[in-house]
């Protein structure tokens, strides 16, 4: 089956610093999204985003479908932003990427 | 309109036990998700279901079942529960298979 990975896996800045995250799968699907699990397990939707460019706020995400990655943008750090980011690719199924942990300090 | 909404949102039962998990999908939409996350991993799918009939299972054992009703909410059942059951149940609705999908806040079930 399709493989979903994710780096780096772990992510440890300070506040105010601007991060890139990379999600690689390993053959054609039909969408892709970007989640944030917050420390209570809640799936927050960040992006809905089979190709291209998209930004909301401080994020912003970009599908290349061809070369089969997605990357999200995270500008500005904030503490808030802290928790598990995960991508997740649509084939008959959504299938989850490994996520990357960040933490934001202060 | 109104979100995907689980319940309970924790629950403690025995090994050997039953348990039904219950999901209200988004407003407006009709396919809803599984899915188990286990500690420090991703979620897994275990099942979906569209329009009431199942439609897409994981690899889970047949004591993970499901029904969804014309509402278009569900359940999740799981019989026979076993110490690895223990998990963040998570449900997902969407407007049709294969768009957005929309997650609850989860159960968390414990197996002792």
């Amino acid at each position: 089956g399709i493989q979903v990975e994710q780096s780096p896996p772990d992510l440890i800045l300070q506040e105010g610093a601007n991060s890139t995250l990379r999600c690689n799968f390993s053959d054609s699907v039909n969408n892709l999204q970007w989640f944030h699990q917050n420390p209570w397990g809640q799936l927050i939707n960040l992006f809905y985003i089979p190709s291209g460019t998209k930004q909301n706020g401080r994020l912003s995400a970009t599908t290349v479908a061809t070369e089969r990655y997605s990357l999200l943008y995270i500008s500005s750090s904030q503490t808030t932003d802290s928790g598990v980011y995960f991508c997740a690719v649509f084939t008959d199924k959504l299938i989850f990427g490994t996520g990357t942990r960040l933490q934001v300090f202060p | 309109e109104t979100g995907v909404t689980q319940s309970p949102t924790h629950l403690i039962k025995t090994r050997g036990q039953q348990v039904t998990l219950r999901c209200s999908s988004q407003s407006g939409h009709n396919t809803v998700s599984w899915y188990q996350q286990a500690l420090g991993q991703g979620p897994q799918f275990i099942f979906q279901y569209y329009r009431e009939e199942e439609n897409g299972r994981g690899n889970f054992p047949p004591r993970f079942s499901g029904l969804q009703f014309p509402n278009y909410s569900s359940e999740l059942n799981v019989n026979a529960l076993e110490l690895d059951d223990s998990a963040l149940y998570l449900c997902a609705s969407s407007f049709s298979q294969n768009t957005e999908a929309f997650f609850g806040q989860g159960t968390r079930l414990t197996v002792v």
